[in-house]
Formats: C-alpha cells, structure tokens, sequence
C-alpha cells in the first residue's frame, strides 16, 4: 500500500475559525511532510516529522500548528488564518526525511474568507 | 543554494509523439532526482526516482536519465497519449537549507497537453 490519505478534501473557513487538516500513511514511514502549494507554483515546505519528532520548520506563521500523534498520523491545526492562506495543501511521507522517495497524498484546498 | 530549472515551462503536442522534459540543477552534490504529475488541484504522483549512482529508470512509456556531473536530468514519455496531460516536476534532493536540515528542492513544472 503507497497511499497518503489526506481529510478534508476541501476546507472553506472564516479568519477566526479554527479547523485541523488530517494525514495518514500506513506504509511504516517515518518522515511526514506539510507542503503548501499556491496556484502554479512548486511546493513550498512547511514542516518535517521524523520519528514523530518536529525536525523542520521553514519559518512557518504561527497560525498554523503541527502535530504528530503517532508514526501513521498527521495534523495540521489552523488558527486565524488569512485570505492569503488559500492555498492545497499536501500531505508527504518517506522512509527516512530527504533521500528517499516521496508519496504524496491528494491534498486539502483551503480557502480563507 | 540548490536551484532547480524546468525547460519548457509549457508543452502542447498532437498525441503520438515522443517528448523530453528536462530538468537542471545547479548543485551536482544530489542523493536522488525524482519526476512527479500532477493533475490540476491534485496531489503529486511519483513517476521515478533515480538514484545518484544511477543513470537511468524505466516504467512503462517512462524513461527518466540522469547526468550528475553536467546537472541535468531528462524525461522521456514515448507515445504520448491525452491522458498524459498535466504538469511533470522534478525534485532534487537533499538539499541542505540554511537551518541545517535536507530537503528535497523542486522544479517549477513543465504543463503538458497532449490533444487528439
């Protein structure tokens, strides 16, 4: 199984909601990425978890909170976001963090009114 | 900085023919190269992955190579087909960031119509 399962699959929220986007890989990986994408554009990273451990974050608004309950789970929590917070975003894992191959999943489109 | 460049940016061809996409890298110091689709407002597929000690791979009408030492990476779709419309990424990886850390950097994307 090389599947990423990514909830919801479309997300439209207010500036003062909070709502959390969900990841899940069951191929016993033990890095997971956050990837924002705008319209085309490449995917920008956001954050890695490797071993259930934050390793990176490319300076990343507060507004947006990771969190990784277990080595199969993802979550992106989302606070006070802005219009120019509408973006997809994806969900990645791999083996180990950057020298193997990446699955992606679907993604989230976000929209920010 | 690793900087990763996709030639063209934009591709239409009547179906049948064979294409190459390339992809550029700057850095020659890379683990892997990996080619992506993605279909509008969707995830990215993987397609292949090379690896730095490899020149080439293979899948179905897919034939990605790799030249290291001259930065460069090709794909090849053979017969191309409608259904192969959508954008092709390439991602270079690991690139090491200011903070210390590795990451893959990617491509800009090549859009690919391919019409009846």
């Amino acid at each position: 199984d090389t599947e990423v399962t990514q909830t919801p699959k479309h997300l439209v929220m207010g500036m003062t909601n909070k709502k959390s986007l969900k990841c899940e890989q069951h191929m016993g990986h033990r890095a997971m990425y956050w990837y924002k994408q705008k319209a085309k554009k490449p995917p920008e990273l956001m954050f890695v978890y490797s071993y259930e451990k934050l390793s990176i974050n490319e300076s990343v608004p507060s507004r947006f909170s990771p969190e990784c309950p277990n080595s199969s789970l993802l979550n992106l929590h989302l606070h006070a976001l802005q219009p120019e917070d509408s973006a997809l975003y994806l969900c990645a894992s791999s083996q180990v963090v950057g020298v193997d191959e990446q699955f992606f999943g679907p993604g989230t489109r976000l929209t920010v009114l | 900085k690793q900087e990763v460049t996709q030639i063209p940016a934009a591709l239409s061809v009547p179906e049948g023919e064979n294409l190459v996409l390339n992809c550029s890298f700057t850095d020659s110091a890379i683990y892997n190269l990996q080619w992506f689709r993605q279909d509008p407002g969707k995830g990215l597929t993987s397609l292949l992955l090379i690896q730095s000690s490899q020149r080439e791979q293979t899948s179905g009408r897919l034939n990605a190579s790799l030249d290291k030492s001259s930065g460069r990476s090709t794909l090849y779709i053979a017969a191309s087909q409608p259904g192969d419309s959508a954008t092709y990424l390439c991602a270079v990886g690991p690139t090491l960031t200011s903070g210390g850390s590795y990451i893959p950097t990617f491509g800009r994307g090549t859009s690919l119509i391919v019409h009846p």
